[in-house]
């Protein structure tokens, strides 16, 4: 079946440092990627998207890009802020599959920034 | 718009109470899901809704679970009787017809003593 695995956390980095978070995916059919953000005590927000190879999706400074030949959708920041401190969720959707239109999330990486 | 409204926000009950969780997802949303997370599972997909029809329960975890779209504004997950291993939060999302973006209320946090 479909699945997503992301990087283990927590991720502690200084503001102004890079980030990255490596999110692998396994797909039947041809998925959309996601990256969702889940700020402490609250749901979770959609932070950038991807529906086919070599898309790049970017908000707020985060980009990442579809990959099908690595099946990888990894999420980037050249700077990063003590407001980006969150939980950060790689997710698929594929309507090929029998899930149809629901997200499949990897575990979820905490990022914390440090002034 | 309001976004996604689930209430409770915390509930906490005892062992062998009956739970119930509402959600209103965005008007106009086609698809309602419902999620829970916790800490060992991550987020996992309980069921959805089209058109107030159930079209994937394959993740509600036992007879205990169930849920239900009377109409096309509110939903319920209840469940009967709770467990301790049922304490998560959990998390109403919608969807609009041909949309892929998911939009997430804010969880009930549910703690079964």
């Amino acid at each position: 079946g479909d699945s997503v695995t992301q990087m283990e956390g927590p991720v502690t980095l200084s503001e102004e440092a890079f980030l990255t978070i490596n999110c692998t995916y396994t797909a039947t059919g041809y998925p959309s990627l996601f990256w969702y953000v889940q700020y402490p005590g609250e749901g979770l927000q959609l932070l950038l998207k991807a529906t086919k190879a070599d898309d790049k999706g970017s908000n707020k400074g985060f980009e990442a890009t579809y990959r099908k030949e690595t099946t990888s959708f990894h999420l980037e920041k050249g700077s990063v802020q003590v407001s980006d401190s969150a939980v950060y969720f790689c997710a698929l959707s594929d309507r090929d599959s029998n899930s149809g239109y629901a997200l499949n999330f990897g575990k979820g990486t905490s990022l914390l920034v440090t002034p | 718009d309001a976004g996604v409204i689930q209430s409770p926000r915390h509930e906490v009950t005892e062992m062998g109470q009956e739970v119930t969780l509402r959600c209103k997802p965005i008007s106009g949303h086609d698809y309602l899901f419902w999620y829970r997370q916790t800490m060992m599972r991550g987020l996992e997909l309980l069921i959805y809704f089209n058109n107030n029809v159930p079209i994937d329960d394959s993740g509600m975890p036992e007879d205990r679970f169930s849920a239900k779209m009377p109409n096309a504004s509110f939903s319920t997950l209840k469940i009967q009787p709770s467990e301790p291993r049922d304490s998560a939060v959990y998390f109403c999302a919608s969807t609009p017809r041909g949309g892929d973006t998911q939009y997430f209320g804010p969880g009930t946090r549910l703690t079964v003593l």
